[in-house]
């Protein structure tokens, strides 16, 4: 079974932080995403990667950045944390295959609060 | 941009009943993938069936069906014989072929298996 895994499953930060969100996956995935999930609103795509150093802009990457140094690890960072930053946010990934038909596999996600 | 609506934000149904969480979405294009994802209550977000539009047949796993109505973009899942292990959000999904970097959620129905 494919095994995605979020560093912290809660965690409480201070505005104007730096925050670090890790994820590892153990499928030798080419594909690793962040989401940002707000009830109401779904999953919103923040960043994905789909090599290592590589990485695209989602939906909502303003106020965040990523890193992928290695295959397995993507890590999620809010540069300055804001109140409106918290959420619960998740971790997936998925096999770079044509026709586009490998399902997204999800870690437990991270609940992130902003105080 | 393709958009993915769920109509329902909460749902309950009794032990033992049969169930029908609805989406619907919206794309120009013709071959894609359709899924239905679940995450329980502070657990993983899971793969629970998944479509592929070319298919005409209705994609079946166990007690867990699919209602595809590709000419009215409709993709509803049918859960029979409910179980309380069935309590969690339910997120319908839409991935372009071909693109498996761009998954778009639905806001989620919350659905409530009550004994």
């Amino acid at each position: 079974d494919v095994k995605v895994t979020q560093s912290s499953r809660y965690l409480v930060k201070r505005t104007g932080e730096k925050v670090f969100l890790e994820c590892v996956q153990d499928m030798d995935h080419e594909n690793m995403f962040w989401y940002r999930q707000d009830p109401g609103l779904g999953l919103r795509l923040i960043y994905f990667s789909y090599d290592v150093k590589m990485k695209e802009k989602g939906d909502i990457p303003e106020g965040y950045s990523v890193s992928r140094e290695k295959k397995e690890r993507f890590s999620l960072i809010l540069e300055s944390a804001s109140t409106n930053q918290t959420s619960m946010y998740l971790c997936a990934s998925s096999l770079l295959a044509g026709g586009g038909n490998q399902p997204q596999h999800f870690g437990d996600g991270t609940r992130l609060s902003i105080l | 941009a393709q958009t993915v609506t769920q109509s329902q934000p909460e749902m309950s149904v009794q032990e033992a009943e049969t169930v029908t969480l609805s989406c619907t979405y919206d794309t120009s294009e013709n071959n894609y993938y359709l899924f239905w994802y679940k995450q329980p209550p502070s657990r993983q977000m899971i793969l629970v069936i998944r479509q592929e539009a070319y298919k005409q047949q209705n994609a079946t796993e166990n007690r867990f069906s699919v209602n595809f109505q590709k000419a009215a973009k409709s993709f509803s899942l049918k859960i029979s014989d409910s179980q309380l292990g069935d309590t969690a959000m339910y997120f319908c999904a839409f991935l372009k072929l071909y693109n498996n970097n761009d998954m778009r959620f639905g806001a989620g129905t919350r659905l409530t298996v009550k004994p």
